[in-house]
Protein backbone atom coordinates (compact mmCIF):
# COMPACT_ATOMS: atom_id res chain seq x y z
CA UNK A 1 0.00 0.00 0.00
CA UNK A 2 1.10 3.73 -0.76
CA UNK A 3 2.51 5.83 2.20
CA UNK A 4 0.82 8.70 1.13
CA UNK A 5 -2.85 8.64 -0.63
CA UNK A 6 -4.44 11.55 -2.22
CA UNK A 7 -8.85 11.26 -3.09
CA UNK A 8 -10.18 11.57 -5.13
CA UNK A 9 -7.49 11.30 -8.00
CA UNK A 10 -9.05 13.55 -10.62
CA UNK A 11 -12.33 15.80 -10.13
CA UNK A 12 -14.02 18.23 -12.22
CA UNK A 13 -16.02 20.63 -10.66
CA UNK A 14 -17.81 23.89 -11.64
CA UNK A 15 -16.56 27.79 -10.62
CA UNK A 16 -18.24 28.50 -7.06
CA UNK A 17 -18.25 25.41 -6.21
CA UNK A 18 -16.55 23.88 -2.36
CA UNK A 19 -13.98 20.96 -3.39
CA UNK A 20 -12.26 18.95 -0.72
CA UNK A 21 -9.31 17.35 -1.47
CA UNK A 22 -8.03 14.90 1.37
CA UNK A 23 -4.58 13.38 1.87
CA UNK A 24 -4.03 10.40 4.53
CA UNK A 25 -0.25 8.98 5.52
CA UNK A 26 1.13 5.86 6.90
CA UNK A 27 4.57 7.10 7.21
CA UNK A 28 3.95 8.57 11.19
CA UNK A 29 5.49 11.62 9.76
CA UNK A 30 4.36 15.08 11.93
CA UNK A 31 5.21 17.48 9.03
CA UNK A 32 3.01 17.80 5.96
CA UNK A 33 2.15 20.00 3.03
CA UNK A 34 0.17 20.59 0.05
CA UNK A 35 1.28 21.98 -3.13
CA UNK A 36 0.20 22.84 -6.41
CA UNK A 37 1.96 22.48 -9.82
CA UNK A 38 1.30 23.93 -13.28
CA UNK A 39 3.07 23.63 -16.88
CA UNK A 40 6.23 25.57 -16.61
CA UNK A 41 5.83 27.05 -12.98
CA UNK A 42 7.17 24.01 -10.87
CA UNK A 43 5.58 23.39 -7.32
CA UNK A 44 4.13 26.05 -5.54
CA UNK A 45 3.54 25.54 -1.68
CA UNK A 46 0.42 26.41 -0.57
CA UNK A 47 -0.27 25.44 2.95
CA UNK A 48 2.16 23.19 6.10
CA UNK A 49 1.84 21.86 8.85
CA UNK A 50 4.65 20.77 11.11
CA UNK A 51 1.93 19.07 13.64
CA UNK A 52 -1.77 18.43 14.68
CA UNK A 53 -1.85 22.02 15.99
CA UNK A 54 0.27 23.99 13.51
CA UNK A 55 -1.02 25.38 10.59
CA UNK A 56 0.92 27.70 8.07
CA UNK A 57 0.36 29.76 4.92
CA UNK A 58 2.81 28.66 1.77
CA UNK A 59 3.36 31.62 -0.60
CA UNK A 60 -0.31 31.23 -2.46
CA UNK A 61 -2.58 30.28 0.33
CA UNK A 62 -5.48 32.72 -1.04
CA UNK A 63 -8.80 30.61 -1.61
CA UNK A 64 -7.18 27.65 0.04
CA UNK A 65 -7.93 26.30 3.81
CA UNK A 66 -6.63 23.62 5.10
CA UNK A 67 -7.25 21.63 7.95
CA UNK A 68 -5.10 18.63 10.11
CA UNK A 69 -7.51 15.96 11.58
CA UNK A 70 -5.00 13.95 12.95
CA UNK A 71 -1.23 13.11 12.87
CA UNK A 72 -2.23 10.87 9.48
CA UNK A 73 -4.54 13.49 7.67
CA UNK A 74 -4.31 16.63 6.23
CA UNK A 75 -7.09 17.89 3.62
CA UNK A 76 -7.08 20.95 1.51
CA UNK A 77 -10.43 23.17 0.38
CA UNK A 78 -11.38 25.40 -2.01
CA UNK A 79 -14.22 27.36 -0.94
CA UNK A 80 -15.42 28.80 -4.15
CA UNK A 81 -13.30 27.00 -6.71
CA UNK A 82 -12.76 29.05 -9.69
CA UNK A 83 -11.08 28.34 -13.25
CA UNK A 84 -7.37 29.62 -12.33
CA UNK A 85 -7.75 26.89 -9.52
CA UNK A 86 -6.91 24.64 -11.98
CA UNK A 87 -3.85 22.26 -11.68
CA UNK A 88 -2.48 18.98 -10.22
CA UNK A 89 -2.43 19.30 -6.41
CA UNK A 90 0.47 17.33 -4.03
CA UNK A 91 0.40 16.56 -0.61
CA UNK A 92 4.05 15.60 0.95
CA UNK A 93 4.97 14.66 4.29
CA UNK A 94 8.45 14.51 5.59
CA UNK A 95 10.18 13.94 9.56
CA UNK A 96 10.77 16.66 11.15
CA UNK A 97 14.22 18.16 12.98
CA UNK A 98 17.07 18.23 10.05
CA UNK A 99 17.10 19.79 6.57
CA UNK A 100 18.69 16.63 4.93
CA UNK A 101 14.80 15.04 5.40
CA UNK A 102 13.52 14.70 1.99
CA UNK A 103 10.27 14.96 0.76
CA UNK A 104 7.60 11.69 -0.11
CA UNK A 105 5.04 12.59 -2.49
CA UNK A 106 1.13 11.23 -2.86
CA UNK A 107 0.27 10.79 -6.70
CA UNK A 108 -1.45 13.85 -7.26
CA UNK A 109 -5.49 15.12 -7.48
CA UNK A 110 -5.77 16.47 -10.61
CA UNK A 111 -8.68 19.29 -10.16
CA UNK A 112 -10.48 21.07 -13.24
CA UNK A 113 -12.57 24.00 -12.47
CA UNK A 114 -15.06 24.62 -15.69
CA UNK B 1 15.72 34.47 0.47
CA UNK B 2 16.33 31.00 -1.26
CA UNK B 3 16.01 29.95 -4.89
CA UNK B 4 16.85 27.38 -7.35
CA UNK B 5 17.50 27.58 -11.04
CA UNK B 6 17.64 24.75 -13.49
CA UNK B 7 18.10 24.69 -17.32
CA UNK B 8 14.59 25.15 -18.75
CA UNK B 9 13.29 21.96 -21.14
CA UNK B 10 12.45 19.96 -22.85
CA UNK B 11 15.75 17.94 -23.05
CA UNK B 12 15.65 15.30 -25.78
CA UNK B 13 18.09 12.67 -26.49
CA UNK B 14 18.76 9.56 -27.56
CA UNK B 15 19.03 6.01 -25.79
CA UNK B 16 22.39 5.58 -24.51
CA UNK B 17 22.92 9.48 -24.80
CA UNK B 18 25.09 11.32 -22.04
CA UNK B 19 22.76 13.54 -19.61
CA UNK B 20 23.24 16.85 -17.96
CA UNK B 21 20.32 19.18 -16.61
CA UNK B 22 21.91 22.40 -14.97
CA UNK B 23 21.29 23.38 -11.56
CA UNK B 24 22.15 26.58 -9.73
CA UNK B 25 20.99 27.82 -6.04
CA UNK B 26 20.83 31.21 -3.86
CA UNK B 27 20.69 30.37 -0.07
CA UNK B 28 21.76 31.19 2.89
CA UNK B 29 23.66 29.16 5.12
CA UNK B 30 24.14 25.23 4.33
CA UNK B 31 21.35 23.89 2.55
CA UNK B 32 20.78 20.32 1.66
CA UNK B 33 20.57 19.48 -2.23
CA UNK B 34 18.24 17.13 -3.42
CA UNK B 35 16.89 15.81 -7.07
CA UNK B 36 13.45 14.85 -7.11
CA UNK B 37 12.00 12.90 -10.22
CA UNK B 38 8.29 12.61 -11.14
CA UNK B 39 7.47 9.97 -14.31
CA UNK B 40 3.86 10.73 -15.81
CA UNK B 41 1.05 10.43 -13.85
CA UNK B 42 2.54 9.98 -10.33
CA UNK B 43 4.27 12.03 -7.90
CA UNK B 44 7.59 13.46 -7.12
CA UNK B 45 9.71 10.57 -5.34
CA UNK B 46 13.42 11.88 -4.06
CA UNK B 47 16.02 10.57 -6.82
CA UNK B 48 19.40 11.38 -4.86
CA UNK B 49 20.76 14.21 -1.91
CA UNK B 50 24.18 15.61 -0.62
CA UNK B 51 24.30 17.40 2.51
CA UNK B 52 27.08 18.92 2.34
CA UNK B 53 30.06 20.73 0.28
CA UNK B 54 31.88 17.76 -1.79
CA UNK B 55 29.17 15.19 -1.37
CA UNK B 56 28.62 13.31 -4.12
CA UNK B 57 24.90 11.84 -4.45
CA UNK B 58 24.46 8.93 -6.82
CA UNK B 59 21.11 6.18 -7.50
CA UNK B 60 19.96 4.32 -10.65
CA UNK B 61 23.58 6.03 -12.36
CA UNK B 62 22.69 9.65 -11.61
CA UNK B 63 25.04 11.58 -9.69
CA UNK B 64 25.01 15.01 -8.61
CA UNK B 65 28.03 16.37 -6.75
CA UNK B 66 27.34 19.28 -4.37
CA UNK B 67 29.75 22.42 -5.60
CA UNK B 68 30.03 25.41 -2.81
CA UNK B 69 32.02 27.09 -4.36
CA UNK B 70 29.99 27.26 -7.73
CA UNK B 71 26.54 27.09 -5.99
CA UNK B 72 25.57 23.88 -8.34
CA UNK B 73 24.26 20.38 -8.15
CA UNK B 74 24.38 19.14 -11.43
CA UNK B 75 22.75 15.91 -12.63
CA UNK B 76 24.43 13.59 -14.73
CA UNK B 77 23.86 10.23 -16.00
CA UNK B 78 25.95 8.37 -18.30
CA UNK B 79 23.91 6.95 -20.16
CA UNK B 80 20.41 7.29 -20.18
CA UNK B 81 17.55 4.88 -21.06
CA UNK B 82 13.67 5.53 -22.80
CA UNK B 83 12.62 4.36 -18.99
CA UNK B 84 14.54 7.85 -17.57
CA UNK B 85 12.04 10.07 -19.37
CA UNK B 86 10.55 12.03 -17.02
CA UNK B 87 10.04 15.85 -14.84
CA UNK B 88 13.46 16.01 -13.00
CA UNK B 89 13.20 18.60 -10.04
CA UNK B 90 16.03 20.15 -8.45
CA UNK B 91 15.45 21.67 -4.58
CA UNK B 92 17.02 22.71 -1.79
CA UNK B 93 16.33 22.86 2.18
CA UNK B 94 18.36 24.80 4.98
CA UNK B 95 17.86 25.79 8.46
CA UNK B 96 15.43 27.37 9.93
CA UNK B 97 12.55 26.57 8.14
CA UNK B 98 12.50 23.02 6.88
CA UNK B 99 10.64 24.32 3.63
CA UNK B 100 11.92 22.91 0.23
CA UNK B 101 12.44 25.35 -2.66
CA UNK B 102 12.04 24.04 -5.66
CA UNK B 103 13.03 24.30 -8.83
CA UNK B 104 10.75 24.40 -11.91
CA UNK B 105 11.52 21.19 -13.46
CA UNK B 106 12.89 20.10 -16.19
CA UNK B 107 11.37 17.72 -19.23
CA UNK B 108 13.55 14.77 -20.10
CA UNK B 109 12.47 13.07 -23.37
CA UNK B 110 14.32 10.18 -24.48
CA UNK B 111 13.91 8.33 -27.86
CA UNK B 112 14.96 5.11 -28.85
Amino acid sequence: DADVTQTPRNRITKTGKRIMLECSQTKGHDRMYWYRQDPGLGLRLIYYSFDVKDINKGEISDGYSVSRQAQAKFSLSLESAIPNQTALYFCATSESGQNYNEQFFGPGTRLTVL
Amino acid sequence: GNSVTQMEGPVTLSEEAFLTINCTYTATGYPSLFWYVQYPGEGLQLLLKATKADDKGSNKGFEATYRKETTSFHLEKGSVQVSDSAVYFCALQSGGSYIPTFGRGTSLIVHP
